[in-house]
């Protein structure tokens, strides 16, 4: 079965600083990669995927993530953080099997201090 | 809205009650999933439906069941609520291989 890892649990930031969260997966299939943010109070909602094609994937709000298929990997980032950043962040992994079956990293709380 | 309900929203409940959340979608997407979040776990797969009564287990599908008797509604129900399920149950859907998975507003459960 295939996993997700997120390896910072609560990152704190500056408003203007950049940003890079972690994501790792294992599964040796063919998959599909999202990230997902969840502002406070509030239900999960898609900032970016991958399917194919390029592995730098550009999402909404100035996010983007980079697909190493080597490294196993799907990292988030963004230049230059705002106040309004500030959420859970969430790496999935998808896999198309028989159940296309969604698994979730254990997500990334970011704090941007203004 | 992304064409995904739940209900109810917010539900207390006694231990050893059964309990059935509901979530229900407008789009006719094919799959179907229940997750709980619970602070330092992410969310964490319970169920899944890839079609009408074809259900499957996720990591944590222990104390919890499924049904799927119509594309459009996707149960889940607790047999006998214990506290250790407490948390915020989050529905979603996806329509096809490779698409993204939508999400409902979530139900905060309770289990006293």
């Amino acid at each position: 079965a295939q996993s997700v890892s997120q390896h910072n649990h609560h990152v704190i930031l500056s408003e203007a600083a950049s940003l890079e969260l972690g994501c790792n997966y294992s599964y040796g299939g063919t998959v599909n990669l999202f990230w997902y943010v969840q502002y406070p109070g509030q239900h999960l909602q898609l900032l970016l995927k991958y399917f194919s094609g390029d592995p730098l994937v550009k999402g909404i709000k100035g996010f983007e993530a980079e697909f190493i298929k080597s490294k196993f990997s799907f990292n988030l980032r963004k230049p230059s953080v705002q106040w309004s950043d500030t959420a859970e962040y969430f790496c999935a992994v998808n896999v198309n099997n028989a159940g296309n079956m969604l698994t979730f990293g254990g997500g990334t709380r970011l704090m941007v201090k203004p | 809205d992304a064409g995904i309900t739940q209900s109810p929203r917010h539900k207390v409940t006694e231990t050893g009650t059964p309990v059935t959340l509901r979530c229900h979608q407008t789009e006719n997407h094919r799959y179907m999933y229940w997750y709980r979040q619970d602070p330092g776990h992410g969310l964490r797969l319970i169920h899944y439906s890839y079609g009408v009564k074809d259900t499957d287990k996720g990591e944590v599908s222990d104390g919890y069941s499924v049904s799927r008797s119509k594309t459009e509604d996707f149960l889940l129900t607790l047999e006998s609520a214990t506290s250790s399920q407490t948390s915020v149950y989050f529905c979603a859907k996806k329509d096809r291989e490779n698409t993204e998975a939508f999400f409902g507003q979530g139900t905060r459960l309770t289990v006293v």
